[in-house]
């Protein structure tokens, strides 16, 4: 079974401030890794994907998230937050070798960040 | 804007009644995914089409069903409604049938079960 876990439910930061969203995974096989972030009363954006490469991996926004399988960890990180990155954050995982294309979410970090 | 849309915003119903929320893909994706998003579950992936055809299944009820038109328009079928059917539901957009394409998802529809 595939799984995604987001250990915090909320991350505050200050602007300015570098931005670590956390996100570990659980599958058989190769991981296919997205990171998607839900403003409020909107629907999810794509951010950002790991598929196969290089370990860091750049999106959209300014945002990356460093691949590492031996901590089978996919942490999506800002080096200088802006307040207008406050907003929910899903990562999500896909395990494409047993020909499952089911997209699992974890629970969502809600990211607060201060002026 | 994804491209994706969705009808209608919000819905207001009745326990028992069976409502219909509708989904256009982005221009030229195949594939579309609905998911249920709601406090207590979270967002559950519920079924994906490609070009017409069911591809996966997700955590979906027997009372829901969904379809993919020719157009490739789609539509979540949702019958006998429950308070606890209450949710956001979004409906999302791929090019491709796998797990390697990011998916784009619309604005989503509030259904408030009363």
């Amino acid at each position: 079974a595939q799984s995604v876990a987001q250990p915090e439910d909320q991350v505050n930061v200050a602007e300015g401030n570098p931005l670590t969203v956390k996100c570990t995974y659980s599958v058989s096989g190769n991981p296919y890794l997205f990171w998607y972030v839900q403003y409020p009363n909107r629907g999810l954006q794509f951010l950002l994907k790991y598929i196969t490469g290089d370990n860091l991996v750049k999106g959209s926004y300014g945002f990356e998230a460093e691949f590492n399988k031996s901590q089978t960890s996919f942490h999506l990180k800002k080096p200088s937050a802006l307040v207008s990155d406050s907003a929910l954050y899903f990562c999500a995982v896909r395990d494409f070798l047993h020909n499952d294309y089911k997209l699992s979410f974890g629970a969502g970090t809600t990211v607060t960040v201060r002026a | 804007d994804s491209g994706v849309t969705q009808t209608p915003k919000h819905l207001i119903t009745a326990t028992g009644q069976r409502v219909t929320l509708r989904c256009s893909p982005r221009s030229g994706d195949l594939s579309v995914y609905w998911y249920q998003q709601s406090l207590d579950q979270g967002l559950q992936f519920l079924i994906q089409y490609y070009n017409g055809e069911e591809r996966a299944k997700g955590n979906i009820l027997e009372r829901f069903s969904a379809q993919q038109f020719p157009d490739l328009h789609s539509e979540l079928n949702l019958s006998s409604l429950e308070l606890g059917d209450s949710a956001l539901y979004f409906c999302a957009s791929s090019t491709g049938r796998d797990g390697a394409y990011e998916q784009y998802f619309g604005p989503g529809t509030r259904l408030t079960v009363t």
